[in-house]
Protein backbone atom coordinates (compact mmCIF):
# COMPACT_ATOMS: atom_id res chain seq x y z
CA UNK A 1 0.00 0.00 0.00
CA UNK A 2 1.24 3.56 -0.82
CA UNK A 3 0.88 6.55 1.26
CA UNK A 4 1.88 10.45 1.12
CA UNK A 5 1.76 12.88 3.71
CA UNK A 6 1.75 16.48 2.85
CA UNK A 7 3.55 17.74 6.38
CA UNK A 8 1.84 21.62 5.92
CA UNK A 9 -1.71 22.12 5.30
CA UNK A 10 -1.13 26.08 5.47
CA UNK A 11 1.76 27.73 4.16
CA UNK A 12 1.12 31.74 4.20
CA UNK A 13 4.41 33.85 2.42
CA UNK A 14 4.83 37.27 1.54
CA UNK A 15 5.00 37.80 -2.41
CA UNK A 16 8.88 37.26 -4.19
CA UNK A 17 9.97 35.10 -1.31
CA UNK A 18 10.53 31.40 -1.45
CA UNK A 19 8.79 28.34 -0.64
CA UNK A 20 8.76 24.99 -0.24
CA UNK A 21 6.26 22.77 0.32
CA UNK A 22 6.56 19.47 2.03
CA UNK A 23 5.77 15.79 0.53
CA UNK A 24 6.92 12.37 1.87
CA UNK A 25 5.54 8.69 0.50
CA UNK A 26 5.48 5.51 2.13
CA UNK A 27 5.33 2.65 -0.46
CA UNK A 28 6.88 -0.96 -0.47
CA UNK A 29 7.72 -0.63 -4.40
CA UNK A 30 8.99 1.68 -6.99
CA UNK A 31 6.40 4.75 -7.70
CA UNK A 32 6.01 7.78 -9.95
CA UNK A 33 5.81 11.20 -8.29
CA UNK A 34 3.45 13.71 -9.42
CA UNK A 35 2.45 17.65 -7.88
CA UNK A 36 -0.91 18.80 -9.03
CA UNK A 37 -2.62 22.11 -7.93
CA UNK A 38 -5.71 23.14 -8.16
CA UNK A 39 -7.08 26.76 -8.05
CA UNK A 40 -10.49 27.19 -6.46
CA UNK A 41 -13.61 25.48 -8.04
CA UNK A 42 -11.17 24.14 -11.05
CA UNK A 43 -9.75 20.22 -11.29
CA UNK A 44 -6.03 19.45 -11.15
CA UNK A 45 -3.49 21.05 -13.16
CA UNK A 46 -0.40 19.03 -12.97
CA UNK A 47 3.08 20.66 -12.48
CA UNK A 48 5.76 18.54 -12.61
CA UNK A 49 6.52 14.93 -12.60
CA UNK A 50 9.03 12.17 -11.37
CA UNK A 51 9.25 8.70 -13.51
CA UNK A 52 12.64 8.33 -13.77
CA UNK A 53 16.20 9.66 -14.20
CA UNK A 54 17.60 12.81 -12.75
CA UNK A 55 16.08 13.31 -9.28
CA UNK A 56 15.61 17.22 -9.67
CA UNK A 57 12.98 17.82 -12.21
CA UNK A 58 11.52 21.06 -13.14
CA UNK A 59 7.52 21.85 -13.90
CA UNK A 60 5.78 24.69 -15.38
CA UNK A 61 5.13 27.85 -13.55
CA UNK A 62 9.03 28.03 -12.30
CA UNK A 63 8.30 25.23 -9.81
CA UNK A 64 10.82 22.50 -9.18
CA UNK A 65 10.93 19.40 -6.75
CA UNK A 66 13.95 16.94 -5.82
CA UNK A 67 13.33 13.13 -5.34
CA UNK A 68 15.19 11.70 -2.70
CA UNK A 69 14.98 8.15 -2.38
CA UNK A 70 16.44 7.84 0.92
CA UNK A 71 14.68 10.18 2.80
CA UNK A 72 11.28 9.36 0.72
CA UNK A 73 10.78 12.83 -0.04
CA UNK A 74 9.29 14.79 -2.95
CA UNK A 75 9.69 18.70 -2.03
CA UNK A 76 8.17 21.65 -4.42
CA UNK A 77 10.10 24.46 -4.62
CA UNK A 78 9.83 28.06 -5.97
CA UNK A 79 12.36 30.92 -5.61
CA UNK A 80 9.89 33.24 -5.84
CA UNK A 81 5.81 33.29 -5.35
CA UNK A 82 3.35 35.15 -7.13
CA UNK A 83 0.18 36.33 -5.85
CA UNK A 84 -1.06 34.20 -8.95
CA UNK A 85 0.08 30.89 -7.38
CA UNK A 86 -2.38 31.15 -4.29
CA UNK A 87 -3.98 27.79 -4.78
CA UNK A 88 -4.02 24.61 -3.28
CA UNK A 89 -1.30 22.16 -4.13
CA UNK A 90 -1.79 18.45 -3.82
CA UNK A 91 1.37 15.75 -3.70
CA UNK A 92 0.62 12.18 -5.66
CA UNK A 93 2.24 8.96 -5.84
CA UNK A 94 1.18 6.19 -8.07
CA UNK A 95 2.44 2.40 -8.69
CA UNK A 96 2.85 0.03 -12.14
CA UNK A 97 0.91 -2.15 -13.42
CA UNK A 98 -2.27 -2.50 -11.62
CA UNK A 99 -1.77 0.03 -8.95
CA UNK A 100 -1.30 2.62 -11.45
CA UNK A 101 -3.94 5.03 -9.42
CA UNK A 102 -3.16 8.02 -7.62
CA UNK A 103 -3.25 7.92 -3.89
CA UNK A 104 -2.75 11.84 -3.06
CA UNK A 105 -1.91 13.86 0.34
CA UNK A 106 -3.95 15.94 1.88
CA UNK A 107 -3.09 18.97 0.65
CA UNK A 108 -1.18 22.49 1.16
CA UNK A 109 -2.86 25.76 0.96
CA UNK A 110 -0.46 28.53 -0.30
CA UNK A 111 -1.30 31.34 0.09
CA UNK A 112 0.52 34.81 -1.10
CA UNK A 113 0.31 37.46 0.43
CA UNK A 114 0.96 41.15 -1.14
CA UNK B 1 -5.29 19.41 -28.52
CA UNK B 2 -8.63 19.56 -26.52
CA UNK B 3 -8.35 18.14 -22.84
CA UNK B 4 -9.90 15.98 -20.85
CA UNK B 5 -13.78 17.14 -20.50
CA UNK B 6 -16.44 16.22 -18.39
CA UNK B 7 -20.36 16.88 -17.95
CA UNK B 8 -22.25 18.09 -16.56
CA UNK B 9 -20.40 21.01 -14.66
CA UNK B 10 -23.17 20.71 -11.76
CA UNK B 11 -25.61 17.92 -10.86
CA UNK B 12 -28.18 18.67 -8.10
CA UNK B 13 -30.07 15.81 -6.99
CA UNK B 14 -32.07 14.04 -4.17
CA UNK B 15 -31.13 11.21 -1.81
CA UNK B 16 -32.45 7.97 -3.42
CA UNK B 17 -31.87 9.05 -6.77
CA UNK B 18 -29.33 8.36 -9.31
CA UNK B 19 -26.79 10.40 -10.72
CA UNK B 20 -24.77 9.72 -13.59
CA UNK B 21 -21.60 11.77 -14.63
CA UNK B 22 -19.44 11.46 -18.30
CA UNK B 23 -16.43 11.81 -19.16
CA UNK B 24 -14.25 12.39 -22.33
CA UNK B 25 -10.75 11.72 -22.34
CA UNK B 26 -7.76 13.42 -24.43
CA UNK B 27 -8.03 12.38 -27.70
CA UNK B 28 -4.94 9.02 -28.29
CA UNK B 29 -5.56 8.23 -24.05
CA UNK B 30 -7.27 4.51 -23.72
CA UNK B 31 -7.60 4.88 -19.61
CA UNK B 32 -9.86 6.97 -17.76
CA UNK B 33 -9.77 6.98 -14.19
CA UNK B 34 -12.43 8.45 -11.73
CA UNK B 35 -11.86 10.17 -8.19
CA UNK B 36 -14.14 11.91 -5.31
CA UNK B 37 -12.99 14.76 -3.40
CA UNK B 38 -15.27 15.38 -0.69
CA UNK B 39 -15.00 18.12 1.67
CA UNK B 40 -12.89 16.71 5.01
CA UNK B 41 -11.92 13.94 2.67
CA UNK B 42 -9.48 14.98 0.55
CA UNK B 43 -8.89 12.91 -2.84
CA UNK B 44 -9.80 9.52 -3.08
CA UNK B 45 -9.52 6.93 -6.06
CA UNK B 46 -13.22 5.59 -7.12
CA UNK B 47 -12.22 3.64 -10.57
CA UNK B 48 -10.11 2.88 -13.25
CA UNK B 49 -10.66 1.73 -16.40
CA UNK B 50 -8.50 0.71 -19.76
CA UNK B 51 -9.78 -0.70 -23.05
CA UNK B 52 -12.71 -0.84 -21.86
CA UNK B 53 -12.30 -3.20 -18.92
CA UNK B 54 -12.48 -2.32 -15.17
CA UNK B 55 -8.71 -2.42 -13.91
CA UNK B 56 -8.69 -1.33 -10.03
CA UNK B 57 -11.54 -0.37 -8.09
CA UNK B 58 -11.36 2.23 -5.08
CA UNK B 59 -12.93 1.23 -1.33
CA UNK B 60 -16.57 2.35 -2.26
CA UNK B 61 -19.60 0.64 -2.17
CA UNK B 62 -20.99 -1.44 -5.07
CA UNK B 63 -23.68 1.52 -6.05
CA UNK B 64 -20.84 3.23 -7.54
CA UNK B 65 -20.27 1.65 -10.73
CA UNK B 66 -19.34 2.59 -14.38
CA UNK B 67 -18.80 1.64 -17.67
CA UNK B 68 -16.26 2.69 -20.58
CA UNK B 69 -17.23 2.79 -24.15
CA UNK B 70 -15.66 1.96 -27.06
CA UNK B 71 -14.76 5.79 -28.08
CA UNK B 72 -12.45 5.67 -24.43
CA UNK B 73 -15.00 7.87 -22.67
CA UNK B 74 -16.45 6.89 -19.40
CA UNK B 75 -19.92 7.26 -17.86
CA UNK B 76 -19.98 7.34 -13.66
CA UNK B 77 -23.30 6.41 -12.22
CA UNK B 78 -24.05 6.80 -8.47
CA UNK B 79 -27.23 4.37 -7.28
CA UNK B 80 -29.31 5.23 -4.17
CA UNK B 81 -27.42 8.16 -3.36
CA UNK B 82 -26.97 9.53 0.19
CA UNK B 83 -26.16 12.84 1.76
CA UNK B 84 -22.44 12.14 2.03
CA UNK B 85 -22.04 11.43 -2.14
CA UNK B 86 -21.90 15.16 -1.85
CA UNK B 87 -18.75 15.82 -3.94
CA UNK B 88 -16.43 16.90 -6.84
CA UNK B 89 -16.29 14.30 -8.84
CA UNK B 90 -13.03 14.85 -10.98
CA UNK B 91 -12.19 12.31 -14.36
CA UNK B 92 -8.41 12.09 -15.48
CA UNK B 93 -7.22 10.09 -17.90
CA UNK B 94 -3.59 8.77 -19.46
CA UNK B 95 -2.33 6.97 -22.70
CA UNK B 96 -2.87 3.54 -21.00
CA UNK B 97 -1.13 0.24 -19.64
CA UNK B 98 1.98 0.91 -21.97
CA UNK B 99 3.36 3.99 -20.36
CA UNK B 100 0.97 5.99 -19.44
CA UNK B 101 1.94 6.98 -16.19
CA UNK B 102 0.95 10.89 -16.11
CA UNK B 103 -2.79 11.52 -15.44
CA UNK B 104 -4.46 14.51 -17.02
CA UNK B 105 -7.63 16.10 -15.06
CA UNK B 106 -11.12 17.32 -16.15
CA UNK B 107 -12.36 20.13 -14.54
CA UNK B 108 -14.93 18.21 -12.49
CA UNK B 109 -18.46 17.52 -11.90
CA UNK B 110 -20.20 19.23 -8.90
CA UNK B 111 -22.43 16.69 -7.21
CA UNK B 112 -25.13 17.65 -4.37
CA UNK B 113 -27.39 15.64 -2.84
CA UNK B 114 -30.27 16.87 -1.19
Amino acid sequence: AQSVTQLDSQVPVFEEAPVELRCNYSSSVSVYLFWYVQYPNQGLQLLLKYLSGSTLVKGINGFEAEFNKSQTSFHLRKPSVHISDTAEYFCAVSGSGSARQLTFGSGTQLTVLP
Amino acid sequence: EAGVTQSPTHLIKTRGQQATLRCSPISGHTSVYWYQQALGLGLQFLLWYDEGEERNRGNFPPRFSGRQFPNYSSELNVNALELEDSALYLCASSGGLAGGETQYFGPGTRLLVL
